[in-house]
């Protein structure tokens, strides 16, 4: 069965600071793998996505994802938070063969000043 | 702006009441998804439409009623609710329904129903 999970549901960085999201995944063939962002009150902003090439994947933002099969792992990286990136994220994944995205539980990122 | 509306943005009913809940895509999208998001808990689809058929319906309680009139909008029919179906409703488009094809299937996702059940 398809699953993704996001281990921490809370991460706390300093404005100019590296941030990572981790997000680990499962499925059954080739994934395909997304997140987005929440912001209050606001619906899933899509960011990035990993078909298929490099594994390291730009989004929007200066986001970035590196895609690692081995630890069937999708982390969200930005080299230099932002107070505005504060928001809620979610990773995604989508098989082969379904047409349905399995959303993990989300991972609320907070960015002090 | 994603291209895809919904309304009411906030919505408080009773347990006997019925309401409905609106959604309309502006993308020229072929379909359309309802998710209920509650605090803390992943995403939860509910129903999916493709070319006004509905494709997927995740075991949801017939309480909840979907209807698709066309492509561009999408309604969730809500009828003797529970408190615990108190949420955040969402409303998604994509491209296509594709299962076995790979590509540009990201969602566009609403701003959201906040559905608080009395």
């Amino acid at each position: 069965a398809q699953s993704v999970a996001q281990p921490e549901d809370q991460v706390n960085v300093a404005e100019g600071n590296p941030l990572t999201v981790k997000c680990t995944y499962s499925v059954s063939g080739n994934p395909y793998l997304f997140w987005y962002v929440q912001y209050p009150n606001r619906g899933l902003q899509f960011l990035l996505k990993y078909i298929t090439g490099d594994n390291l994947v730009k989004g929007s933002y200066g986001f970035e994802a590196e895609f690692n099969k081995s630890q069937t792992s999708f982390h969200l990286k930005k080299p230099s938070a932002l107070v505005s990136d504060s928001a809620l994220y979610f990773c995604a994944v989508r098989d082969f063969q379904g047409g349905k995205l399995i959303f993990g539980q989300g991972t609320e990122l907070s960015v002090k000043p | 702006e994603t291209g895809v509306t919904q309304t009411p943005r906030h919505l408080v009913m009773g347990m006997t009441n019925k309401k409905s809940l609106k959604c309309e895509q502006h993308l020229g999208h072929n379909a359309m998804y309802w998710y209920k998001q509650s605090a803390k808990k992943p995403l939860e689809l509910m129903f999916v439409y493709s070319l006004e058929e509905r494709v997927e319906n995740n075991s949801v309680p017939s309480r909840f009623s979907p209807e698709c009139p066309n492509s561009s909008h999408l309604f969730l029919h809500l009828h003797t609710l529970q408190p615990e179906d108190s949420a955040l409703y969402l409303c998604a488009s994509s491209q296509e329904w594709a299962p076995g094809l790979a590509g540009n299937n990201e969602q566009f996702f609403g701003p959201g129903t906040r559905l608080t059940v009395l």
